[in-house]
């Protein structure tokens, strides 16, 4: 199926270093979303951006959504252990349809923050 | 505020029986979509529910159904069991259809295995 594109696939850092993932898509969306994932439970809503250029925070996490509407990215600055897990961004496009209310996922990103 | 919730957590099947997933959603939420997870394939949207009627499917075969009841609870139904139907089965819910401005909250997932 369709999926966005998400890079990095997996990143390994050093406790405190600032980590930076995108999402890259043919397709445009009217939202983006981005949600993490620990092992064994869902994917939890992050951050959710529903115009294009806004840049948003929560805590130590930014995210932008691009201005041609085909991108995204995520960035988390001083990383602690607690950082680990799978990040997924989202995008969502509001045309009725058949693509009413689908989400489109990314690959997903693995994150590992050694102490 | 009790989250969405999954039931069963896990499930293990026989390759050709059938099998009831159960989602329950926020309350108050009245959309629930369902996510299928795998290793190759990631994040594939199933369908989503509003009011009791189904407002959008994915590229599933028609094995895969899925009802809203008048309480917002959700089913998902997989029919005639194959090994490639193994996955973690996402339910995620919102307030308004297409995840409004909330972004979707999703649940713990039931993870079912076909043998």
């Amino acid at each position: 199926g369709q999926q966005l594109n998400q890079s990095p696939q997996s990143m390994f850092i050093q406790e405190g270093e600032d980590v930076s993932m995108n999402c890259t898509s043919s397709s445009i969306f009217n939202t983006w979303l981005w949600y993490k994932q620990d092992p064994g439970e869902g994917p939890v809503l992050l951050i959710a951006l529903y115009k294009a250029g806004e840049l948003t925070s929560n805590g130590r996490l930014t995210a932008q959504f691009g201005i041609t509407r085909k991108d995204s990215f995520l960035n988390i600055s001083a990383s602690i252990p607690s950082d680990v897990g799978i990040y997924f961004c989202a995008g969502r496009l509001d045309a009725g349809g058949t693509s009413y209310g689908k989400l489109t996922f990314g690959q997903g990103t693995i994150l590992t923050v050694h102490p | 505020k009790a989250g969405v919730t999954q039931t069963p957590r896990y499930l293990i099947k026989t390759r050709g029986q059938q099998v009831t997933l159960s989602c329950s959603p926020i309350s108050g939420h009245r959309s629930v979509s369902w996510y299928q997870q795998t290793p190759g394939q990631g994040l594939q949207f199933l369908f989503e529910y509003f009011s009791e009627t189904q407002r959008n499917k994915g590229n599933f075969p028609g094995r895969f159904s899925g009802r809203q009841f008048s309480n917002s609870r959700s089913e998902m139904n997989v029919s005639t069991l194959e090994l490639g139907d193994s996955a973690l089965y996402l339910c995620a819910s919102s307030v308004l259809p297409r995840g409004g401005n909330y972004g979707y909250t999703f649940g713990s997932g039931t993870r079912l295995t076909v043998v």
